[in-house]
């Protein structure tokens, strides 16, 4: 069964607002991954953070990770309509030789 | 960066057939990859760990005799879904890990295809 939980399930908002989405999980990690799927595609990697990590930057994203509440979230800055898609998180659980348990993923919409 | 192809993109197929589907690290080797399927509106399922070389490890629930794995190289894998019947239409997407780049599980990244989409009638 998927372990990851991800809210909110969709969020809409308009060109240059943020966009926060959650994730939470049940077991212990190696690291955390968030993946974006624009639809019918495949998964295209956004950023890793390790469970020895609290937050880490990539471009306009910004990921924080709580491993004492089992949480993660994804910020997305100054949002583009070209950032409309899916986003997943995905649990490299301990001891998993790396197979990875995906989220339920947050449908986002930035209107122009 | 990492590419990983998959071929075909989509399949049409009639019931009782057979569909294969291969899964390629372009520009780098390697000796785990990943198969998952997708049903609309949902998340990526993990169905199968391919190793090359070994037997494939299948997660509970998955059949297989149903979904044939093999990893006869360090750059392709390939899913056989046999006997496909109409509940068997799906997305599916495989990943694949970088030899070299995944030396330990805290800085490991999967690379995934584009995927998949197969249809049975």
């Amino acid at each position: 069964s998927q372990q990851g939980e991800e809210d909110p399930q969709a969020l809409s908002i308009q060109e240059g607002e943020n966009a926060t989405m959650n994730c939470s999980y049940k077991t212990s990690i190696n690291n955390l991954q968030w993946y974006r799927q624009n639809s019918g595609r495949g998964l295209v990697h956004l950023i890793l953070i390790r469970s020895n990590e609290r937050e880490k930057h990539s471009g306009r994203l910004r990921v924080t990770l709580d491993t004492s509440k089992k949480s993660s979230s994804l910020l997305i800055t100054a949002s583009r309509a070209a950032d409309t898609a899916s986003y997943f998180c995905a649990t490299d659980r301990s001891g998993s030789g790396s197979r990875l348990t995906f989220g339920e993923g947050t449908q986002l919409t930035v209107n122009p | 960066g990492a590419v990983v192809s998959q071929h075909p993109s989509w399949v049409i197929c009639k019931s009782g057939t057979s569909v294969k589907i291969e899964c390629r690290s372009l520009d780098f080797q390697a000796t785990t990859m990943f198969w998952y399927r997708q049903f609309p509106k949902q998340s990526l399922m993990l169905m199968a760990t391919s190793n090359e070389g070994s037997k494939a490890t299948y997660e509970q629930g998955v059949e297989k005799d149903k979904f044939l794995i093999n990893h006869a190289s360090l750059t392709l894998s390939t899913l056989t879904v046999t006997s496909a019947h109409p509940e068997d239409s799906s997305f599916y997407i495989c990943s694949a890990r970088d030899l070299l780049a995944g030396g330990t599980t805290s800085t490991d990244t999967q690379y995934f295809g584009p995927g998949t989409r197969l249809t049975v009638l």
